[in-house]
């Protein structure tokens, strides 16, 4: 089975750096994934990461460990259109590989 | 426009009424899921199809069918929905493993 751990809520400044933590444990993995949902929308993805290290993509990066079950999604400059829940996911593989498991998301809220 | 499209996008009804809520995607994806969203939690999968008339459970399958008759269709049948299947639901598509998931813009329903 797949089991994914993510803090509930955090908060921070317009114009700082935040940094949210995803740790899970599963029996197979074929990639990790974040995404971003807005209030009422659909999830929209974000970033992959299937090897360890870090992917960088403008203002969003994300780390992987395979190792300690660990992933992170940094955000940097952060503007206030990034209030939102932040999806971590992990995709099954082999013959699961359309399975797929979500952390309950953390709500991040940017104030001024 | 590659895109996911869900209907209907809200709908009220009793319980114990059959509905379908259809799903169809335009990217000639192999993939296709259902997930609900409940207040609070992130994506469940109920579940997930890697091709045509190939369909997988995925963790909250009870009190649902689906069907993939055709790549490119993927409907959720509730055969007798029940108060607790009050929700959100997405549909999603992707090509085969590693990719992100397109997500259509979800479904409210509720059962009354």
């Amino acid at each position: 089975g797949q089991n994914i751990d993510q803090p509930t809520e955090m908060t921070a400044t317009e114009g700082a750096i935040v940094q949210i933590n995803c740790t899970y444990q599963t029996s197979g993995f074929n990639g990790l994934f974040w995404y971003q949902q807005h209030a009422g929308e659909a999830p929209t993805f974000l970033s992959y990461n299937v090897l360890d290290g870090l992917e960088e993509k403008g203002r969003f990066s994300s780390f992987l460990s395979r190792s300690k079950g660990y992933s992170y999604l940094l955000l940097k400059e952060l503007q206030m259109k990034d209030s939102a829940s932040y999806l971590c996911a992990v995709r099954g593989w082999n013959t699961n590989a359309g399975k797929s498991t979500f952390g309950d998301g953390t709500t991040l809220t940017v104030k001024p | 426009e590659a895109q996911v499209t869900q209907n209907p996008r809200y709908l009220i009804t009793v319980t114990g009424k059959k509905l379908t809520v259809t799903c169809s995607q335009n990217m000639n994806h192999e993939y296709m899921s259902w997930y609900r969203q409940d207040p609070g939690l992130g994506l469940r999968q109920i579940y997930y199809s890697m091709n045509v008339e190939v369909t997988d459970k995925g963790d909250v399958p009870e009190g649902y069918k689906v069907s993939r008759k055709e790549k490119r269709n993927f409907p959720l049948i509730l055969e007798s929905p029940s108060p607790n299947q009050t929700s959100l639901y997405f549909c999603a598509s992707s090509p085969p493993e590693g990719s992100e998931q397109f997500f259509g813009p979800g479904t409210r329903l509720t059962v009354l």
